[in-house]
């Protein structure tokens, strides 16, 4: 059981270019999350998915687009990154909206803006 | 808004000394709370959970007690490993509209074992 399967694992990008961050779930859960962790600043929520069909802004959107492809994939895109974009990404999955039961998270995809 | 604060690290300690993390948060209504860890170069991973007051999370030899009455969740081990050297996020889960619930996180604590 694969779990959350993020790709790609690392990936260095000019600034300007744009980039797309796989990510896909196996356990038929509702409920999809994009987080980037920086040092000192914890985790951030930048969008999520509520369910198949919708997504919603979270605390730090700019720069940032995503696409609910299916229940199983939600992937986030940066059509002009910027060197603030630097940072570890993780995307979560959860099961009836995580209210009891938490999130699962990926492996996380380092990326590097020079 | 929802908010979780928990204590600055890094913090380093023996091996089998007892470890307390506190953590305290601030929500409306009745959040679930949470304990992940991340190990070096990992996603984060549950670690505990408790959905209602005076529920005690265990895992591992890892405890935490859900105290409404002192918004507190503060996590414990009597005696650590070198094993669990990782960085520890205190987090709430609270209901935020559409059938979907969002997790706050802490900053996170990072954990030094040494033997």
């Amino acid at each position: 059981n694969a779990g959350v399967t993020q790709t790609p694992k690392f990936q260095v990008l000019k600034t300007g270019q744009s980039m797309t961050l796989q990510c896909a779930q196996d356990m038929n859960h509702n409920s999809m999350y994009w987080y980037r962790q920086d040092p000192g600043m914890g985790l951030r929520l930048i969008y999520y998915s509520a369910s198949e069909g919708t997504t919603d802004k979270g605390e730090v959107p700019n720069g940032y687009n995503v696409s609910r492809l299916n229940k199983r994939e939600f992937s986030l895109r940066l059509e002009s990154a910027a060197p603030s974009q630097t940072s570890v990404y993780f995307c979560a999955s959860s099961a009836e909206g995580g209210a009891n039961y938490g999130y699962t998270f990926g492996s996380g995809t380092r990326l590097t803006v020079v | 808004g929802n908010s979780v604060t928990q204590m600055e690290g890094p913090v380093t300690l023996s091996e089998e000394a007892f470890l307390t993390i506190n953590c305290t948060y601030t929500a409306t209504g009745y959040p679930s709370l949470f304990w992940y860890v991340q190990y070096p170069g990992e996603g984060l991973q549950l670690l505990l959970k408790a959905t209602k007051a005076d529920d005690k999370g265990s895992n591992k030899g890892f405890e935490a007690t859900y105290r409404k009455e002192t918004t507190s969740f503060h996590l414990e081990k009597g005696s650590v490993q070198v094993s669990d050297s990782a960085v520890y996020f205190c987090a709430l889960s609270a209901y935020s509209g559409a059938g979907s619930y969002q997790l706050t996180f802490g900053k996170g604590t990072k954990l030094s074992v040494i033997p």
